[in-house]
Formats: structure tokens, C-alpha cells, sequence
């Protein structure tokens, strides 16, 4: 199984501020995907980055794929409260399971 | 339309008891996949249905978990007996399985059913 660590855990910002959010593994992915999970529902897909290198925007979240394939992030621009929720990155493992990292827990207070 | 339905939302047995997990998949989506997550772990893959076909079991902790899909429609997640390390909040997601070689293509979650076993 490809491990995936998702960094930092929790995050609280106040409305407008940036962030960062980082996944993180020692093997190589073919593609990552970014969703995004809200209290009693499930995950969301945001965005699938394939190539290495590869950057996606997304209105103020921008998905950056490292050049190797090992990691990714996301980074959100002047944060607003709907964007609070349980952001999770996740690889395909073997055909189409996948492989979730525990995910990034985003508060934004208004 | 629909989305991906499960049924029921919340489920609390006690340890030793039998429950049945329910997910509807959205209209003509082949694949069905079943996901687990237990406080504190990441999401974790169960198995993978195409059509009414089992095409990777692998995540399966052990053989008191049985799914079923019937017909290629809805499926069935059976735990029995159940053990207090089974509580969690069980997911399923579906597919119409487009795989472009690099990328699997969007499975769309459901809502979940969080099983307490007490």
C-alpha cells in the first residue's frame, strides 16, 4: 500500500488569510486526486492532477503535482468560510482503489 | 439526479450482533467501490465491484465482512458477527470506470453509514 501523509492535520485561519495544505509520499503516483468532505457527507472530488509538475486552478485554490510524482498541495487564496472542511489527497493503488492520506481539517473564521 | 444513497445513515449494535449496509449507486454506474473509515485512520478501500462482479476483494479485513451486488444494481455490506474494531464510518462510491492510463476516473461518494458496535 502507497502511503500518503497529509500536512498539517488541523488548520484554523481567520477570512482572507493563504494557506497551504501538503500531501506527501516516498512512492510515485501515476495521478493524485484532491477532494474535499463536509460533516456527514461524503468526500468530493475538486481536482485530478496527472503529469508532474502539473498546475490546476481551481477559482482561489490553486493543485500544484511535483515533478516527481511523489507529492502535492494545495493552496488557497484569501480563504472564506465555505471553504471549511476536510481536505483529502488520494492515489490510485492497484487498478482503481484508492489510497487516501488522512486528510488536512480547514477551519475559516469569519 | 440521484446520487449515491446508503442506507442506513447511522447503525448501533452490540458486539456479537449482524448488520446490513445498504448503497445505491447512481443510474449507470458500473462500479461500485466500498471504503471504511475508523477514528483516527484514513479512508481505507474495501473492494471494488464491476457489475455484480467482485474485480478486487483486497481491502476485505476478514471473512465476517460479505458484499454482495445482485443484479449489478444496489449491493449489500453484511458484518457478522460484529466486533468492536469494526465501527466506523463506512462509505460507498461509484463509477461509470473510465481509466485513462494514468488516472482513475470520479468516484462519487456517498454520504456514509457510521456503525457504532458497542
Amino acid at each position: 500500500t502507497q502511503l500518503l501523509e497529509q500536512s498539517p492535520q488541523f488548520l484554523s485561519i481567520q477570512e482572507g488569510e493563504n494557506l497551504t495544505v501538503y500531501c506527501n509520499s516516498s512512492s510515485v503516483f501515476s495521478s493524485l486526486q484532491w477532494y474535499r468532505q463536509e460533516p456527514g457527507e461524503g468526500p468530493v472530488l475538486l481536482v485530478t492532477v496527472v503529469t508532474g509538475g502539473e498546475v490546476k486552478k481551481l477559482k482561489r485554490l490553486t493543485f500544484q503535482f511535483g515533478d516527481a510524482r511523489k507529492d502535492s498541495s494545495l493552496h488557497i487564496t484569501a480563504a472564506q468560510p465555505g471553504d471549511t472542511g476536510l481536505y483529502l489527497c488520494a492515489g490510485p493503488n492497484s487498478g482503481y482503489a484508492l489510497n487516501f492520506g488522512k486528510g488536512t481539517s480547514l477551519l475559516v473564521t469569519p | 439526479e440521484a446520487g449515491v444513497t446508503q442506507f442506513p445513515s447511522h447503525s448501533v449494535i452490540e458486539k456479537g450482533q449482524t448488520v446490513t449496509l445498504r448503497c445505491d449507486p447512481i443510474s449507470g454506474h458500473d462500479n461500485l467501490y466500498w471504503y471504511r473509515r475508523v477514528m483516527g485512520k484514513e479512508i481505507k478501500f474495501l473492494l471494488h465491484f464491476v457489475k455484480e462482479s467482485k474485480q478486487d476483494e483486497s481491502g476485505m479485513p476478514n471473512n465476517r465482512f460479505l458484499a454482495e451486488r445482485t443484479g449489478g444494481t444496489y449491493s449489500t455490506l453484511k458484518v457478522q458477527p460484529a466486533e468492536l474494531e469494526d465501527s466506523g464510518v463506512y462509505f460507498c462510491a461509484s463509477s461509470l470506470g473510465l481509466w485513462s492510463g494514468r488516472a482513475v476516473d470520479e468516484q462519487y461518494f456517498g454520504p456514509g453509514t457510521r456503525l457504532t458496535v458497542t
